[in-house]
């Protein structure tokens, strides 16, 4: 199946300073990137659906301040977590959504373990 | 709205046991369902997808099927072992091209016990 990345794995940072998580599809182009979190023992909670070159939809609840998302290309999409807390410590999935030629599959990066001290 | 529920929350069995894990969804309007393992602390590893228009998909001692009016998926692990013991979810996708994303249920938690 179509590979999509997310770098980097794991982050740690100090409470207020800001962290970049990029997401690529590598074999595949997606138009439709969403970015989903997930607290231990928790299913995933959809945080915003990214269409390239438009801006971003957010789920209720998100601050779309906070969480800056940047679908730069077909194969890129940024989420930037701004003036980090210890809240927003969590897991990052994002995932990409391919064409017809791949079902519209959605498929998933690794995820991003978040930690703010 | 699309509600996606996963039955049961946890399940243990011993190492050679058949099992069925239940998924249902309230719209049974949609395009795709799959089925995911995730391991504790990854991401999630698409197992099965099954289109609108299928009855069931099969991947090794994997099998899914799909039954659209009922709103119900199952999935059957044949011949367990302790390395299926992961989180299993399943995501149904309500439209193919749109931005409507996959509507997870909250998974089962499945441990097989050598």
């Amino acid at each position: 199946g179509a590979v999509v990345s997310q770098h980097p794995s794991r982050v740690i940072c100090k409470s207020g300073t800001s962290v970049k998580i990029e997401c690529r599809s590598l074999d595949f182009q997606a138009t439709t990137m969403f970015w989903y979190r997930q607290f231990p023992k928790q299913s995933l909670m959809l945080m915003a659906t990214s269409n390239e070159g438009s801006k971003a939809t957010y789920e209720q609840g998100v601050e779309k301040d906070k969480f800056l998302i940047n679908h730069a290309s077909l194969t890129l999409s940024t989420l930037t977590v701004t003036s980090a807390h210890p809240e927003d410590s969590s897991f990052y999935i994002c995932s990409a959504r391919a064409g017809e030629g791949h079902r519209y599959e959605q498929y998933f990066g690794p995820g991003t373990r978040l930690t703010v001290t | 709205k699309q509600e996606v529920t996963q039955i049961p929350a946890a399940l243990s069995v011993p190492e050679g046991e058949n099992l069925v894990l239940n998924c249902s969804f309230t719209d049974s309007a949609i395009y795709n369902l799959q089925w995911f393992r995730q391991d504790p602390g990854k991401g999630l590893t698409s197992l099965l997808l099954i289109q609108s228009s299928q009855r069931e998909q099969t991947s090794g001692r994997l099998n899914a099927s799909l039954d659209k009016s009922s709103g119900r998926s199952t999935l059957y692990i044949a011949a367990s072992q302790p390395g299926d013991s992961a989180t299993y979810l399943c995501a149904a996708a309500h439209w193919a091209s749109g931005n409507t994303p996959l509507v997870f249920g909250k998974g089962t938690r499945l441990s097989v016990i050598a």
